[in-house]
């Protein structure tokens, strides 16, 4: 079951943080946080996993609640750079390899 | 690291016709993934390999598409018999043996007509 993002959209100014949450009806194994611009592929940004592992870019920071099945990006003082669709990835606990993506969070930064 | 590596980046195939796609992973990587992905969505899973096994395959996946990874290395995604709904692109992905982050190639755009 595809785990649900919000908010859907947002629009920063640059310098502003923002927070995107990623919730899951499911137990959770770990948690993929992706940024995909426009026409490329997604990046990889943080991978967090249950029991408090986690492992991703130095700017970017995130946090995963293993109770309520959710997680969180952080995202401060944002640049530019910043904007783009970000999803959310989860692995069953159980449940395999299969890495299901959320439904999307659409992040632009202006000046 | 040179990362994903995906061939060919662009394909206009005539509905009827089989098409393959090749990846290269990165090299120390012993995991590799499929994925299809449409406008506005996100990517969605087809297949996984670990080293040169098939361990997992979408049940969205018809008896039309078949992945191959024969020596643990690069692996093909191919399509038969192609339809227009098969128009998407198709991502490639690979992780290392531990935290399992996937790192994703630039894609095979493909288009049906």
């Amino acid at each position: 079951q595809q785990p649900v993002q919000s908010p859907q959209a947002v629009i920063l100014r640059e310098g502003e943080d923002a927070v995107i949450n990623c919730s899951s009806s499911k137990a959770l194994y770990s948690v993929h946080w992706y940024r995909q611009k426009h026409g490329e592929a997604p990046v990889f940004l943080m991978i967090l996993l249950k029991g408090g592992e986690q492992k991703g870019h130095d700017k970017i920071s995130a946090s995963f609640n293993e109770k309520k099945q959710q997680s969180s990006l952080y995202l401060t003082a944002s640049q530019l750079s910043y904007s783009g669709t970000y999803f959310c990835g989860t692995l069953l606990t159980g449940g395999g390899n299969k890495l299901t993506f959320g439904t999307g969070t659409q992040l632009k930064v202006e000046l | 690291d040179t990362g994903v590596s995906q061939d060919p980046r662009h394909k206009i195939t005539k509905r009827g016709q089989n098409v393959t796609f090749r990846c290269d992973p990165i090299s120390e990587h012993n995991r590799l993934y499929w994925y299809r992905q449409t406008l506005g969505q996100g990517p969605e899973f087809l297949t996984y390999f670990q080293n040169e096994a098939q361990l997992e395959k979408s049940r969205l996946l018809s008896d039309r598409f078949s992945a191959e990874r024969p020596k643990g290395s690069f692996s093909t995604l191919e399509i038969q018999r192609t339809e227009q709904g098969d128009s998407a692109m198709y991502l490639c992905a690979s992780s290392p043996p531990r935290f399992y982050e996937q790192y994703f190639g630039p894609g095979t755009r493909l288009t049906v007509t």
